[in-house]
């Protein structure tokens, strides 16, 4: 079954402790990003990556860090959490039909509380 | 830098068509139009996408307007699944590919 998986799906950590949200896509997608998403403010984009080793900030890349070693894994990570960034993290993956992005495939969300 | 606006909410009758819609009044050349739903906390659904000639599937269907300032989606007969936030989004080309602008999107309630 195509999908997008997440992990964790829910989280509850403290102010600094460095954590790593995962995302994995079974697609051969070139493209993956990743969105947060607040009440009122809808989905924002905070980095995407258009293949292996390419990435780039969306509209709020502050504070988080991404890597693309792989075509199928693109973790979020979160180097000294603030309780800013409690939200709700979407991961996205599509593929590139030549200039322009595909239809995105969403995970199923990671529920972010930072205390 | 908001490239699309859209109403806050609606609201639609059971069984009646649902029309949305959408300004993109900066849309430039190639940019296609997209729409996406979320179901309460759900990840985003793909629904339709265009460019320039309206649009049909299974789902919708996409009017967007000659000189591609504005669409609309239309959910023919809607029903209480219908009921999420809609999301009209522009998708960038050439340097700002990958760049997707989600907006606040269109609180839809479908009532019985």
């Amino acid at each position: 079954e195509a999908q997008v998986t997440q992990n964790p799906r829910y989280l509850i950590t403290v102010t600094g402790k460095k954590l790593t949200v995962t995302c994995s896509q079974n697609m051969n997608h070139e493209y993956m990003s990743w969105y947060r998403q607040d009440p009122g403010l809808g989905l924002r984009q905070i980095y995407y990556s258009m293949n292996v080793e390419v990435t780039d900030k969306g509209d709020v890349p502050e504070g988080y860090k991404v890597s693309r070693k792989e075509k199928r894994n693109f973790p979020l990570i979160l180097e000294s959490p603030s309780p800013n960034q409690t939200s709700l993290y979407f991961c996205a993956s599509s593929a590139l039909a030549g200039s322009r992005t595909d239809t995105q495939y969403f995970g199923p969300g990671t529920r972010l509380t930072v205390l | 830098d908001a490239k699309t606006t859209q109403p806050t909410s609606m609201d639609c009758a059971e069984g009646r068509a649902a029309n949305l819609p959408c300004n993109h009044s900066t849309i430039s050349g190639n940019e296609y139009v997209y729409w996406y739903r979320q179901i309460h906390s759900q990840g985003p659904q793909y629904i339709i996408h265009g460019l320039k000639n309206n649009e049909t599937n299974e789902m919708a269907s996409l009017i967007i307007t000659e000189d591609r300032k504005s669409s609309t989606l239309i959910l023919p007969h809607a029903t209480l699944r219908d009921t999420a936030v809609y999301y009209c989004i522009v998708a960038g080309r050439g340097s700002t590919l990958g760049r997707l602008y989600f907006g606040r999107g269109t609180q839809l309630t479908v009532w019985p």
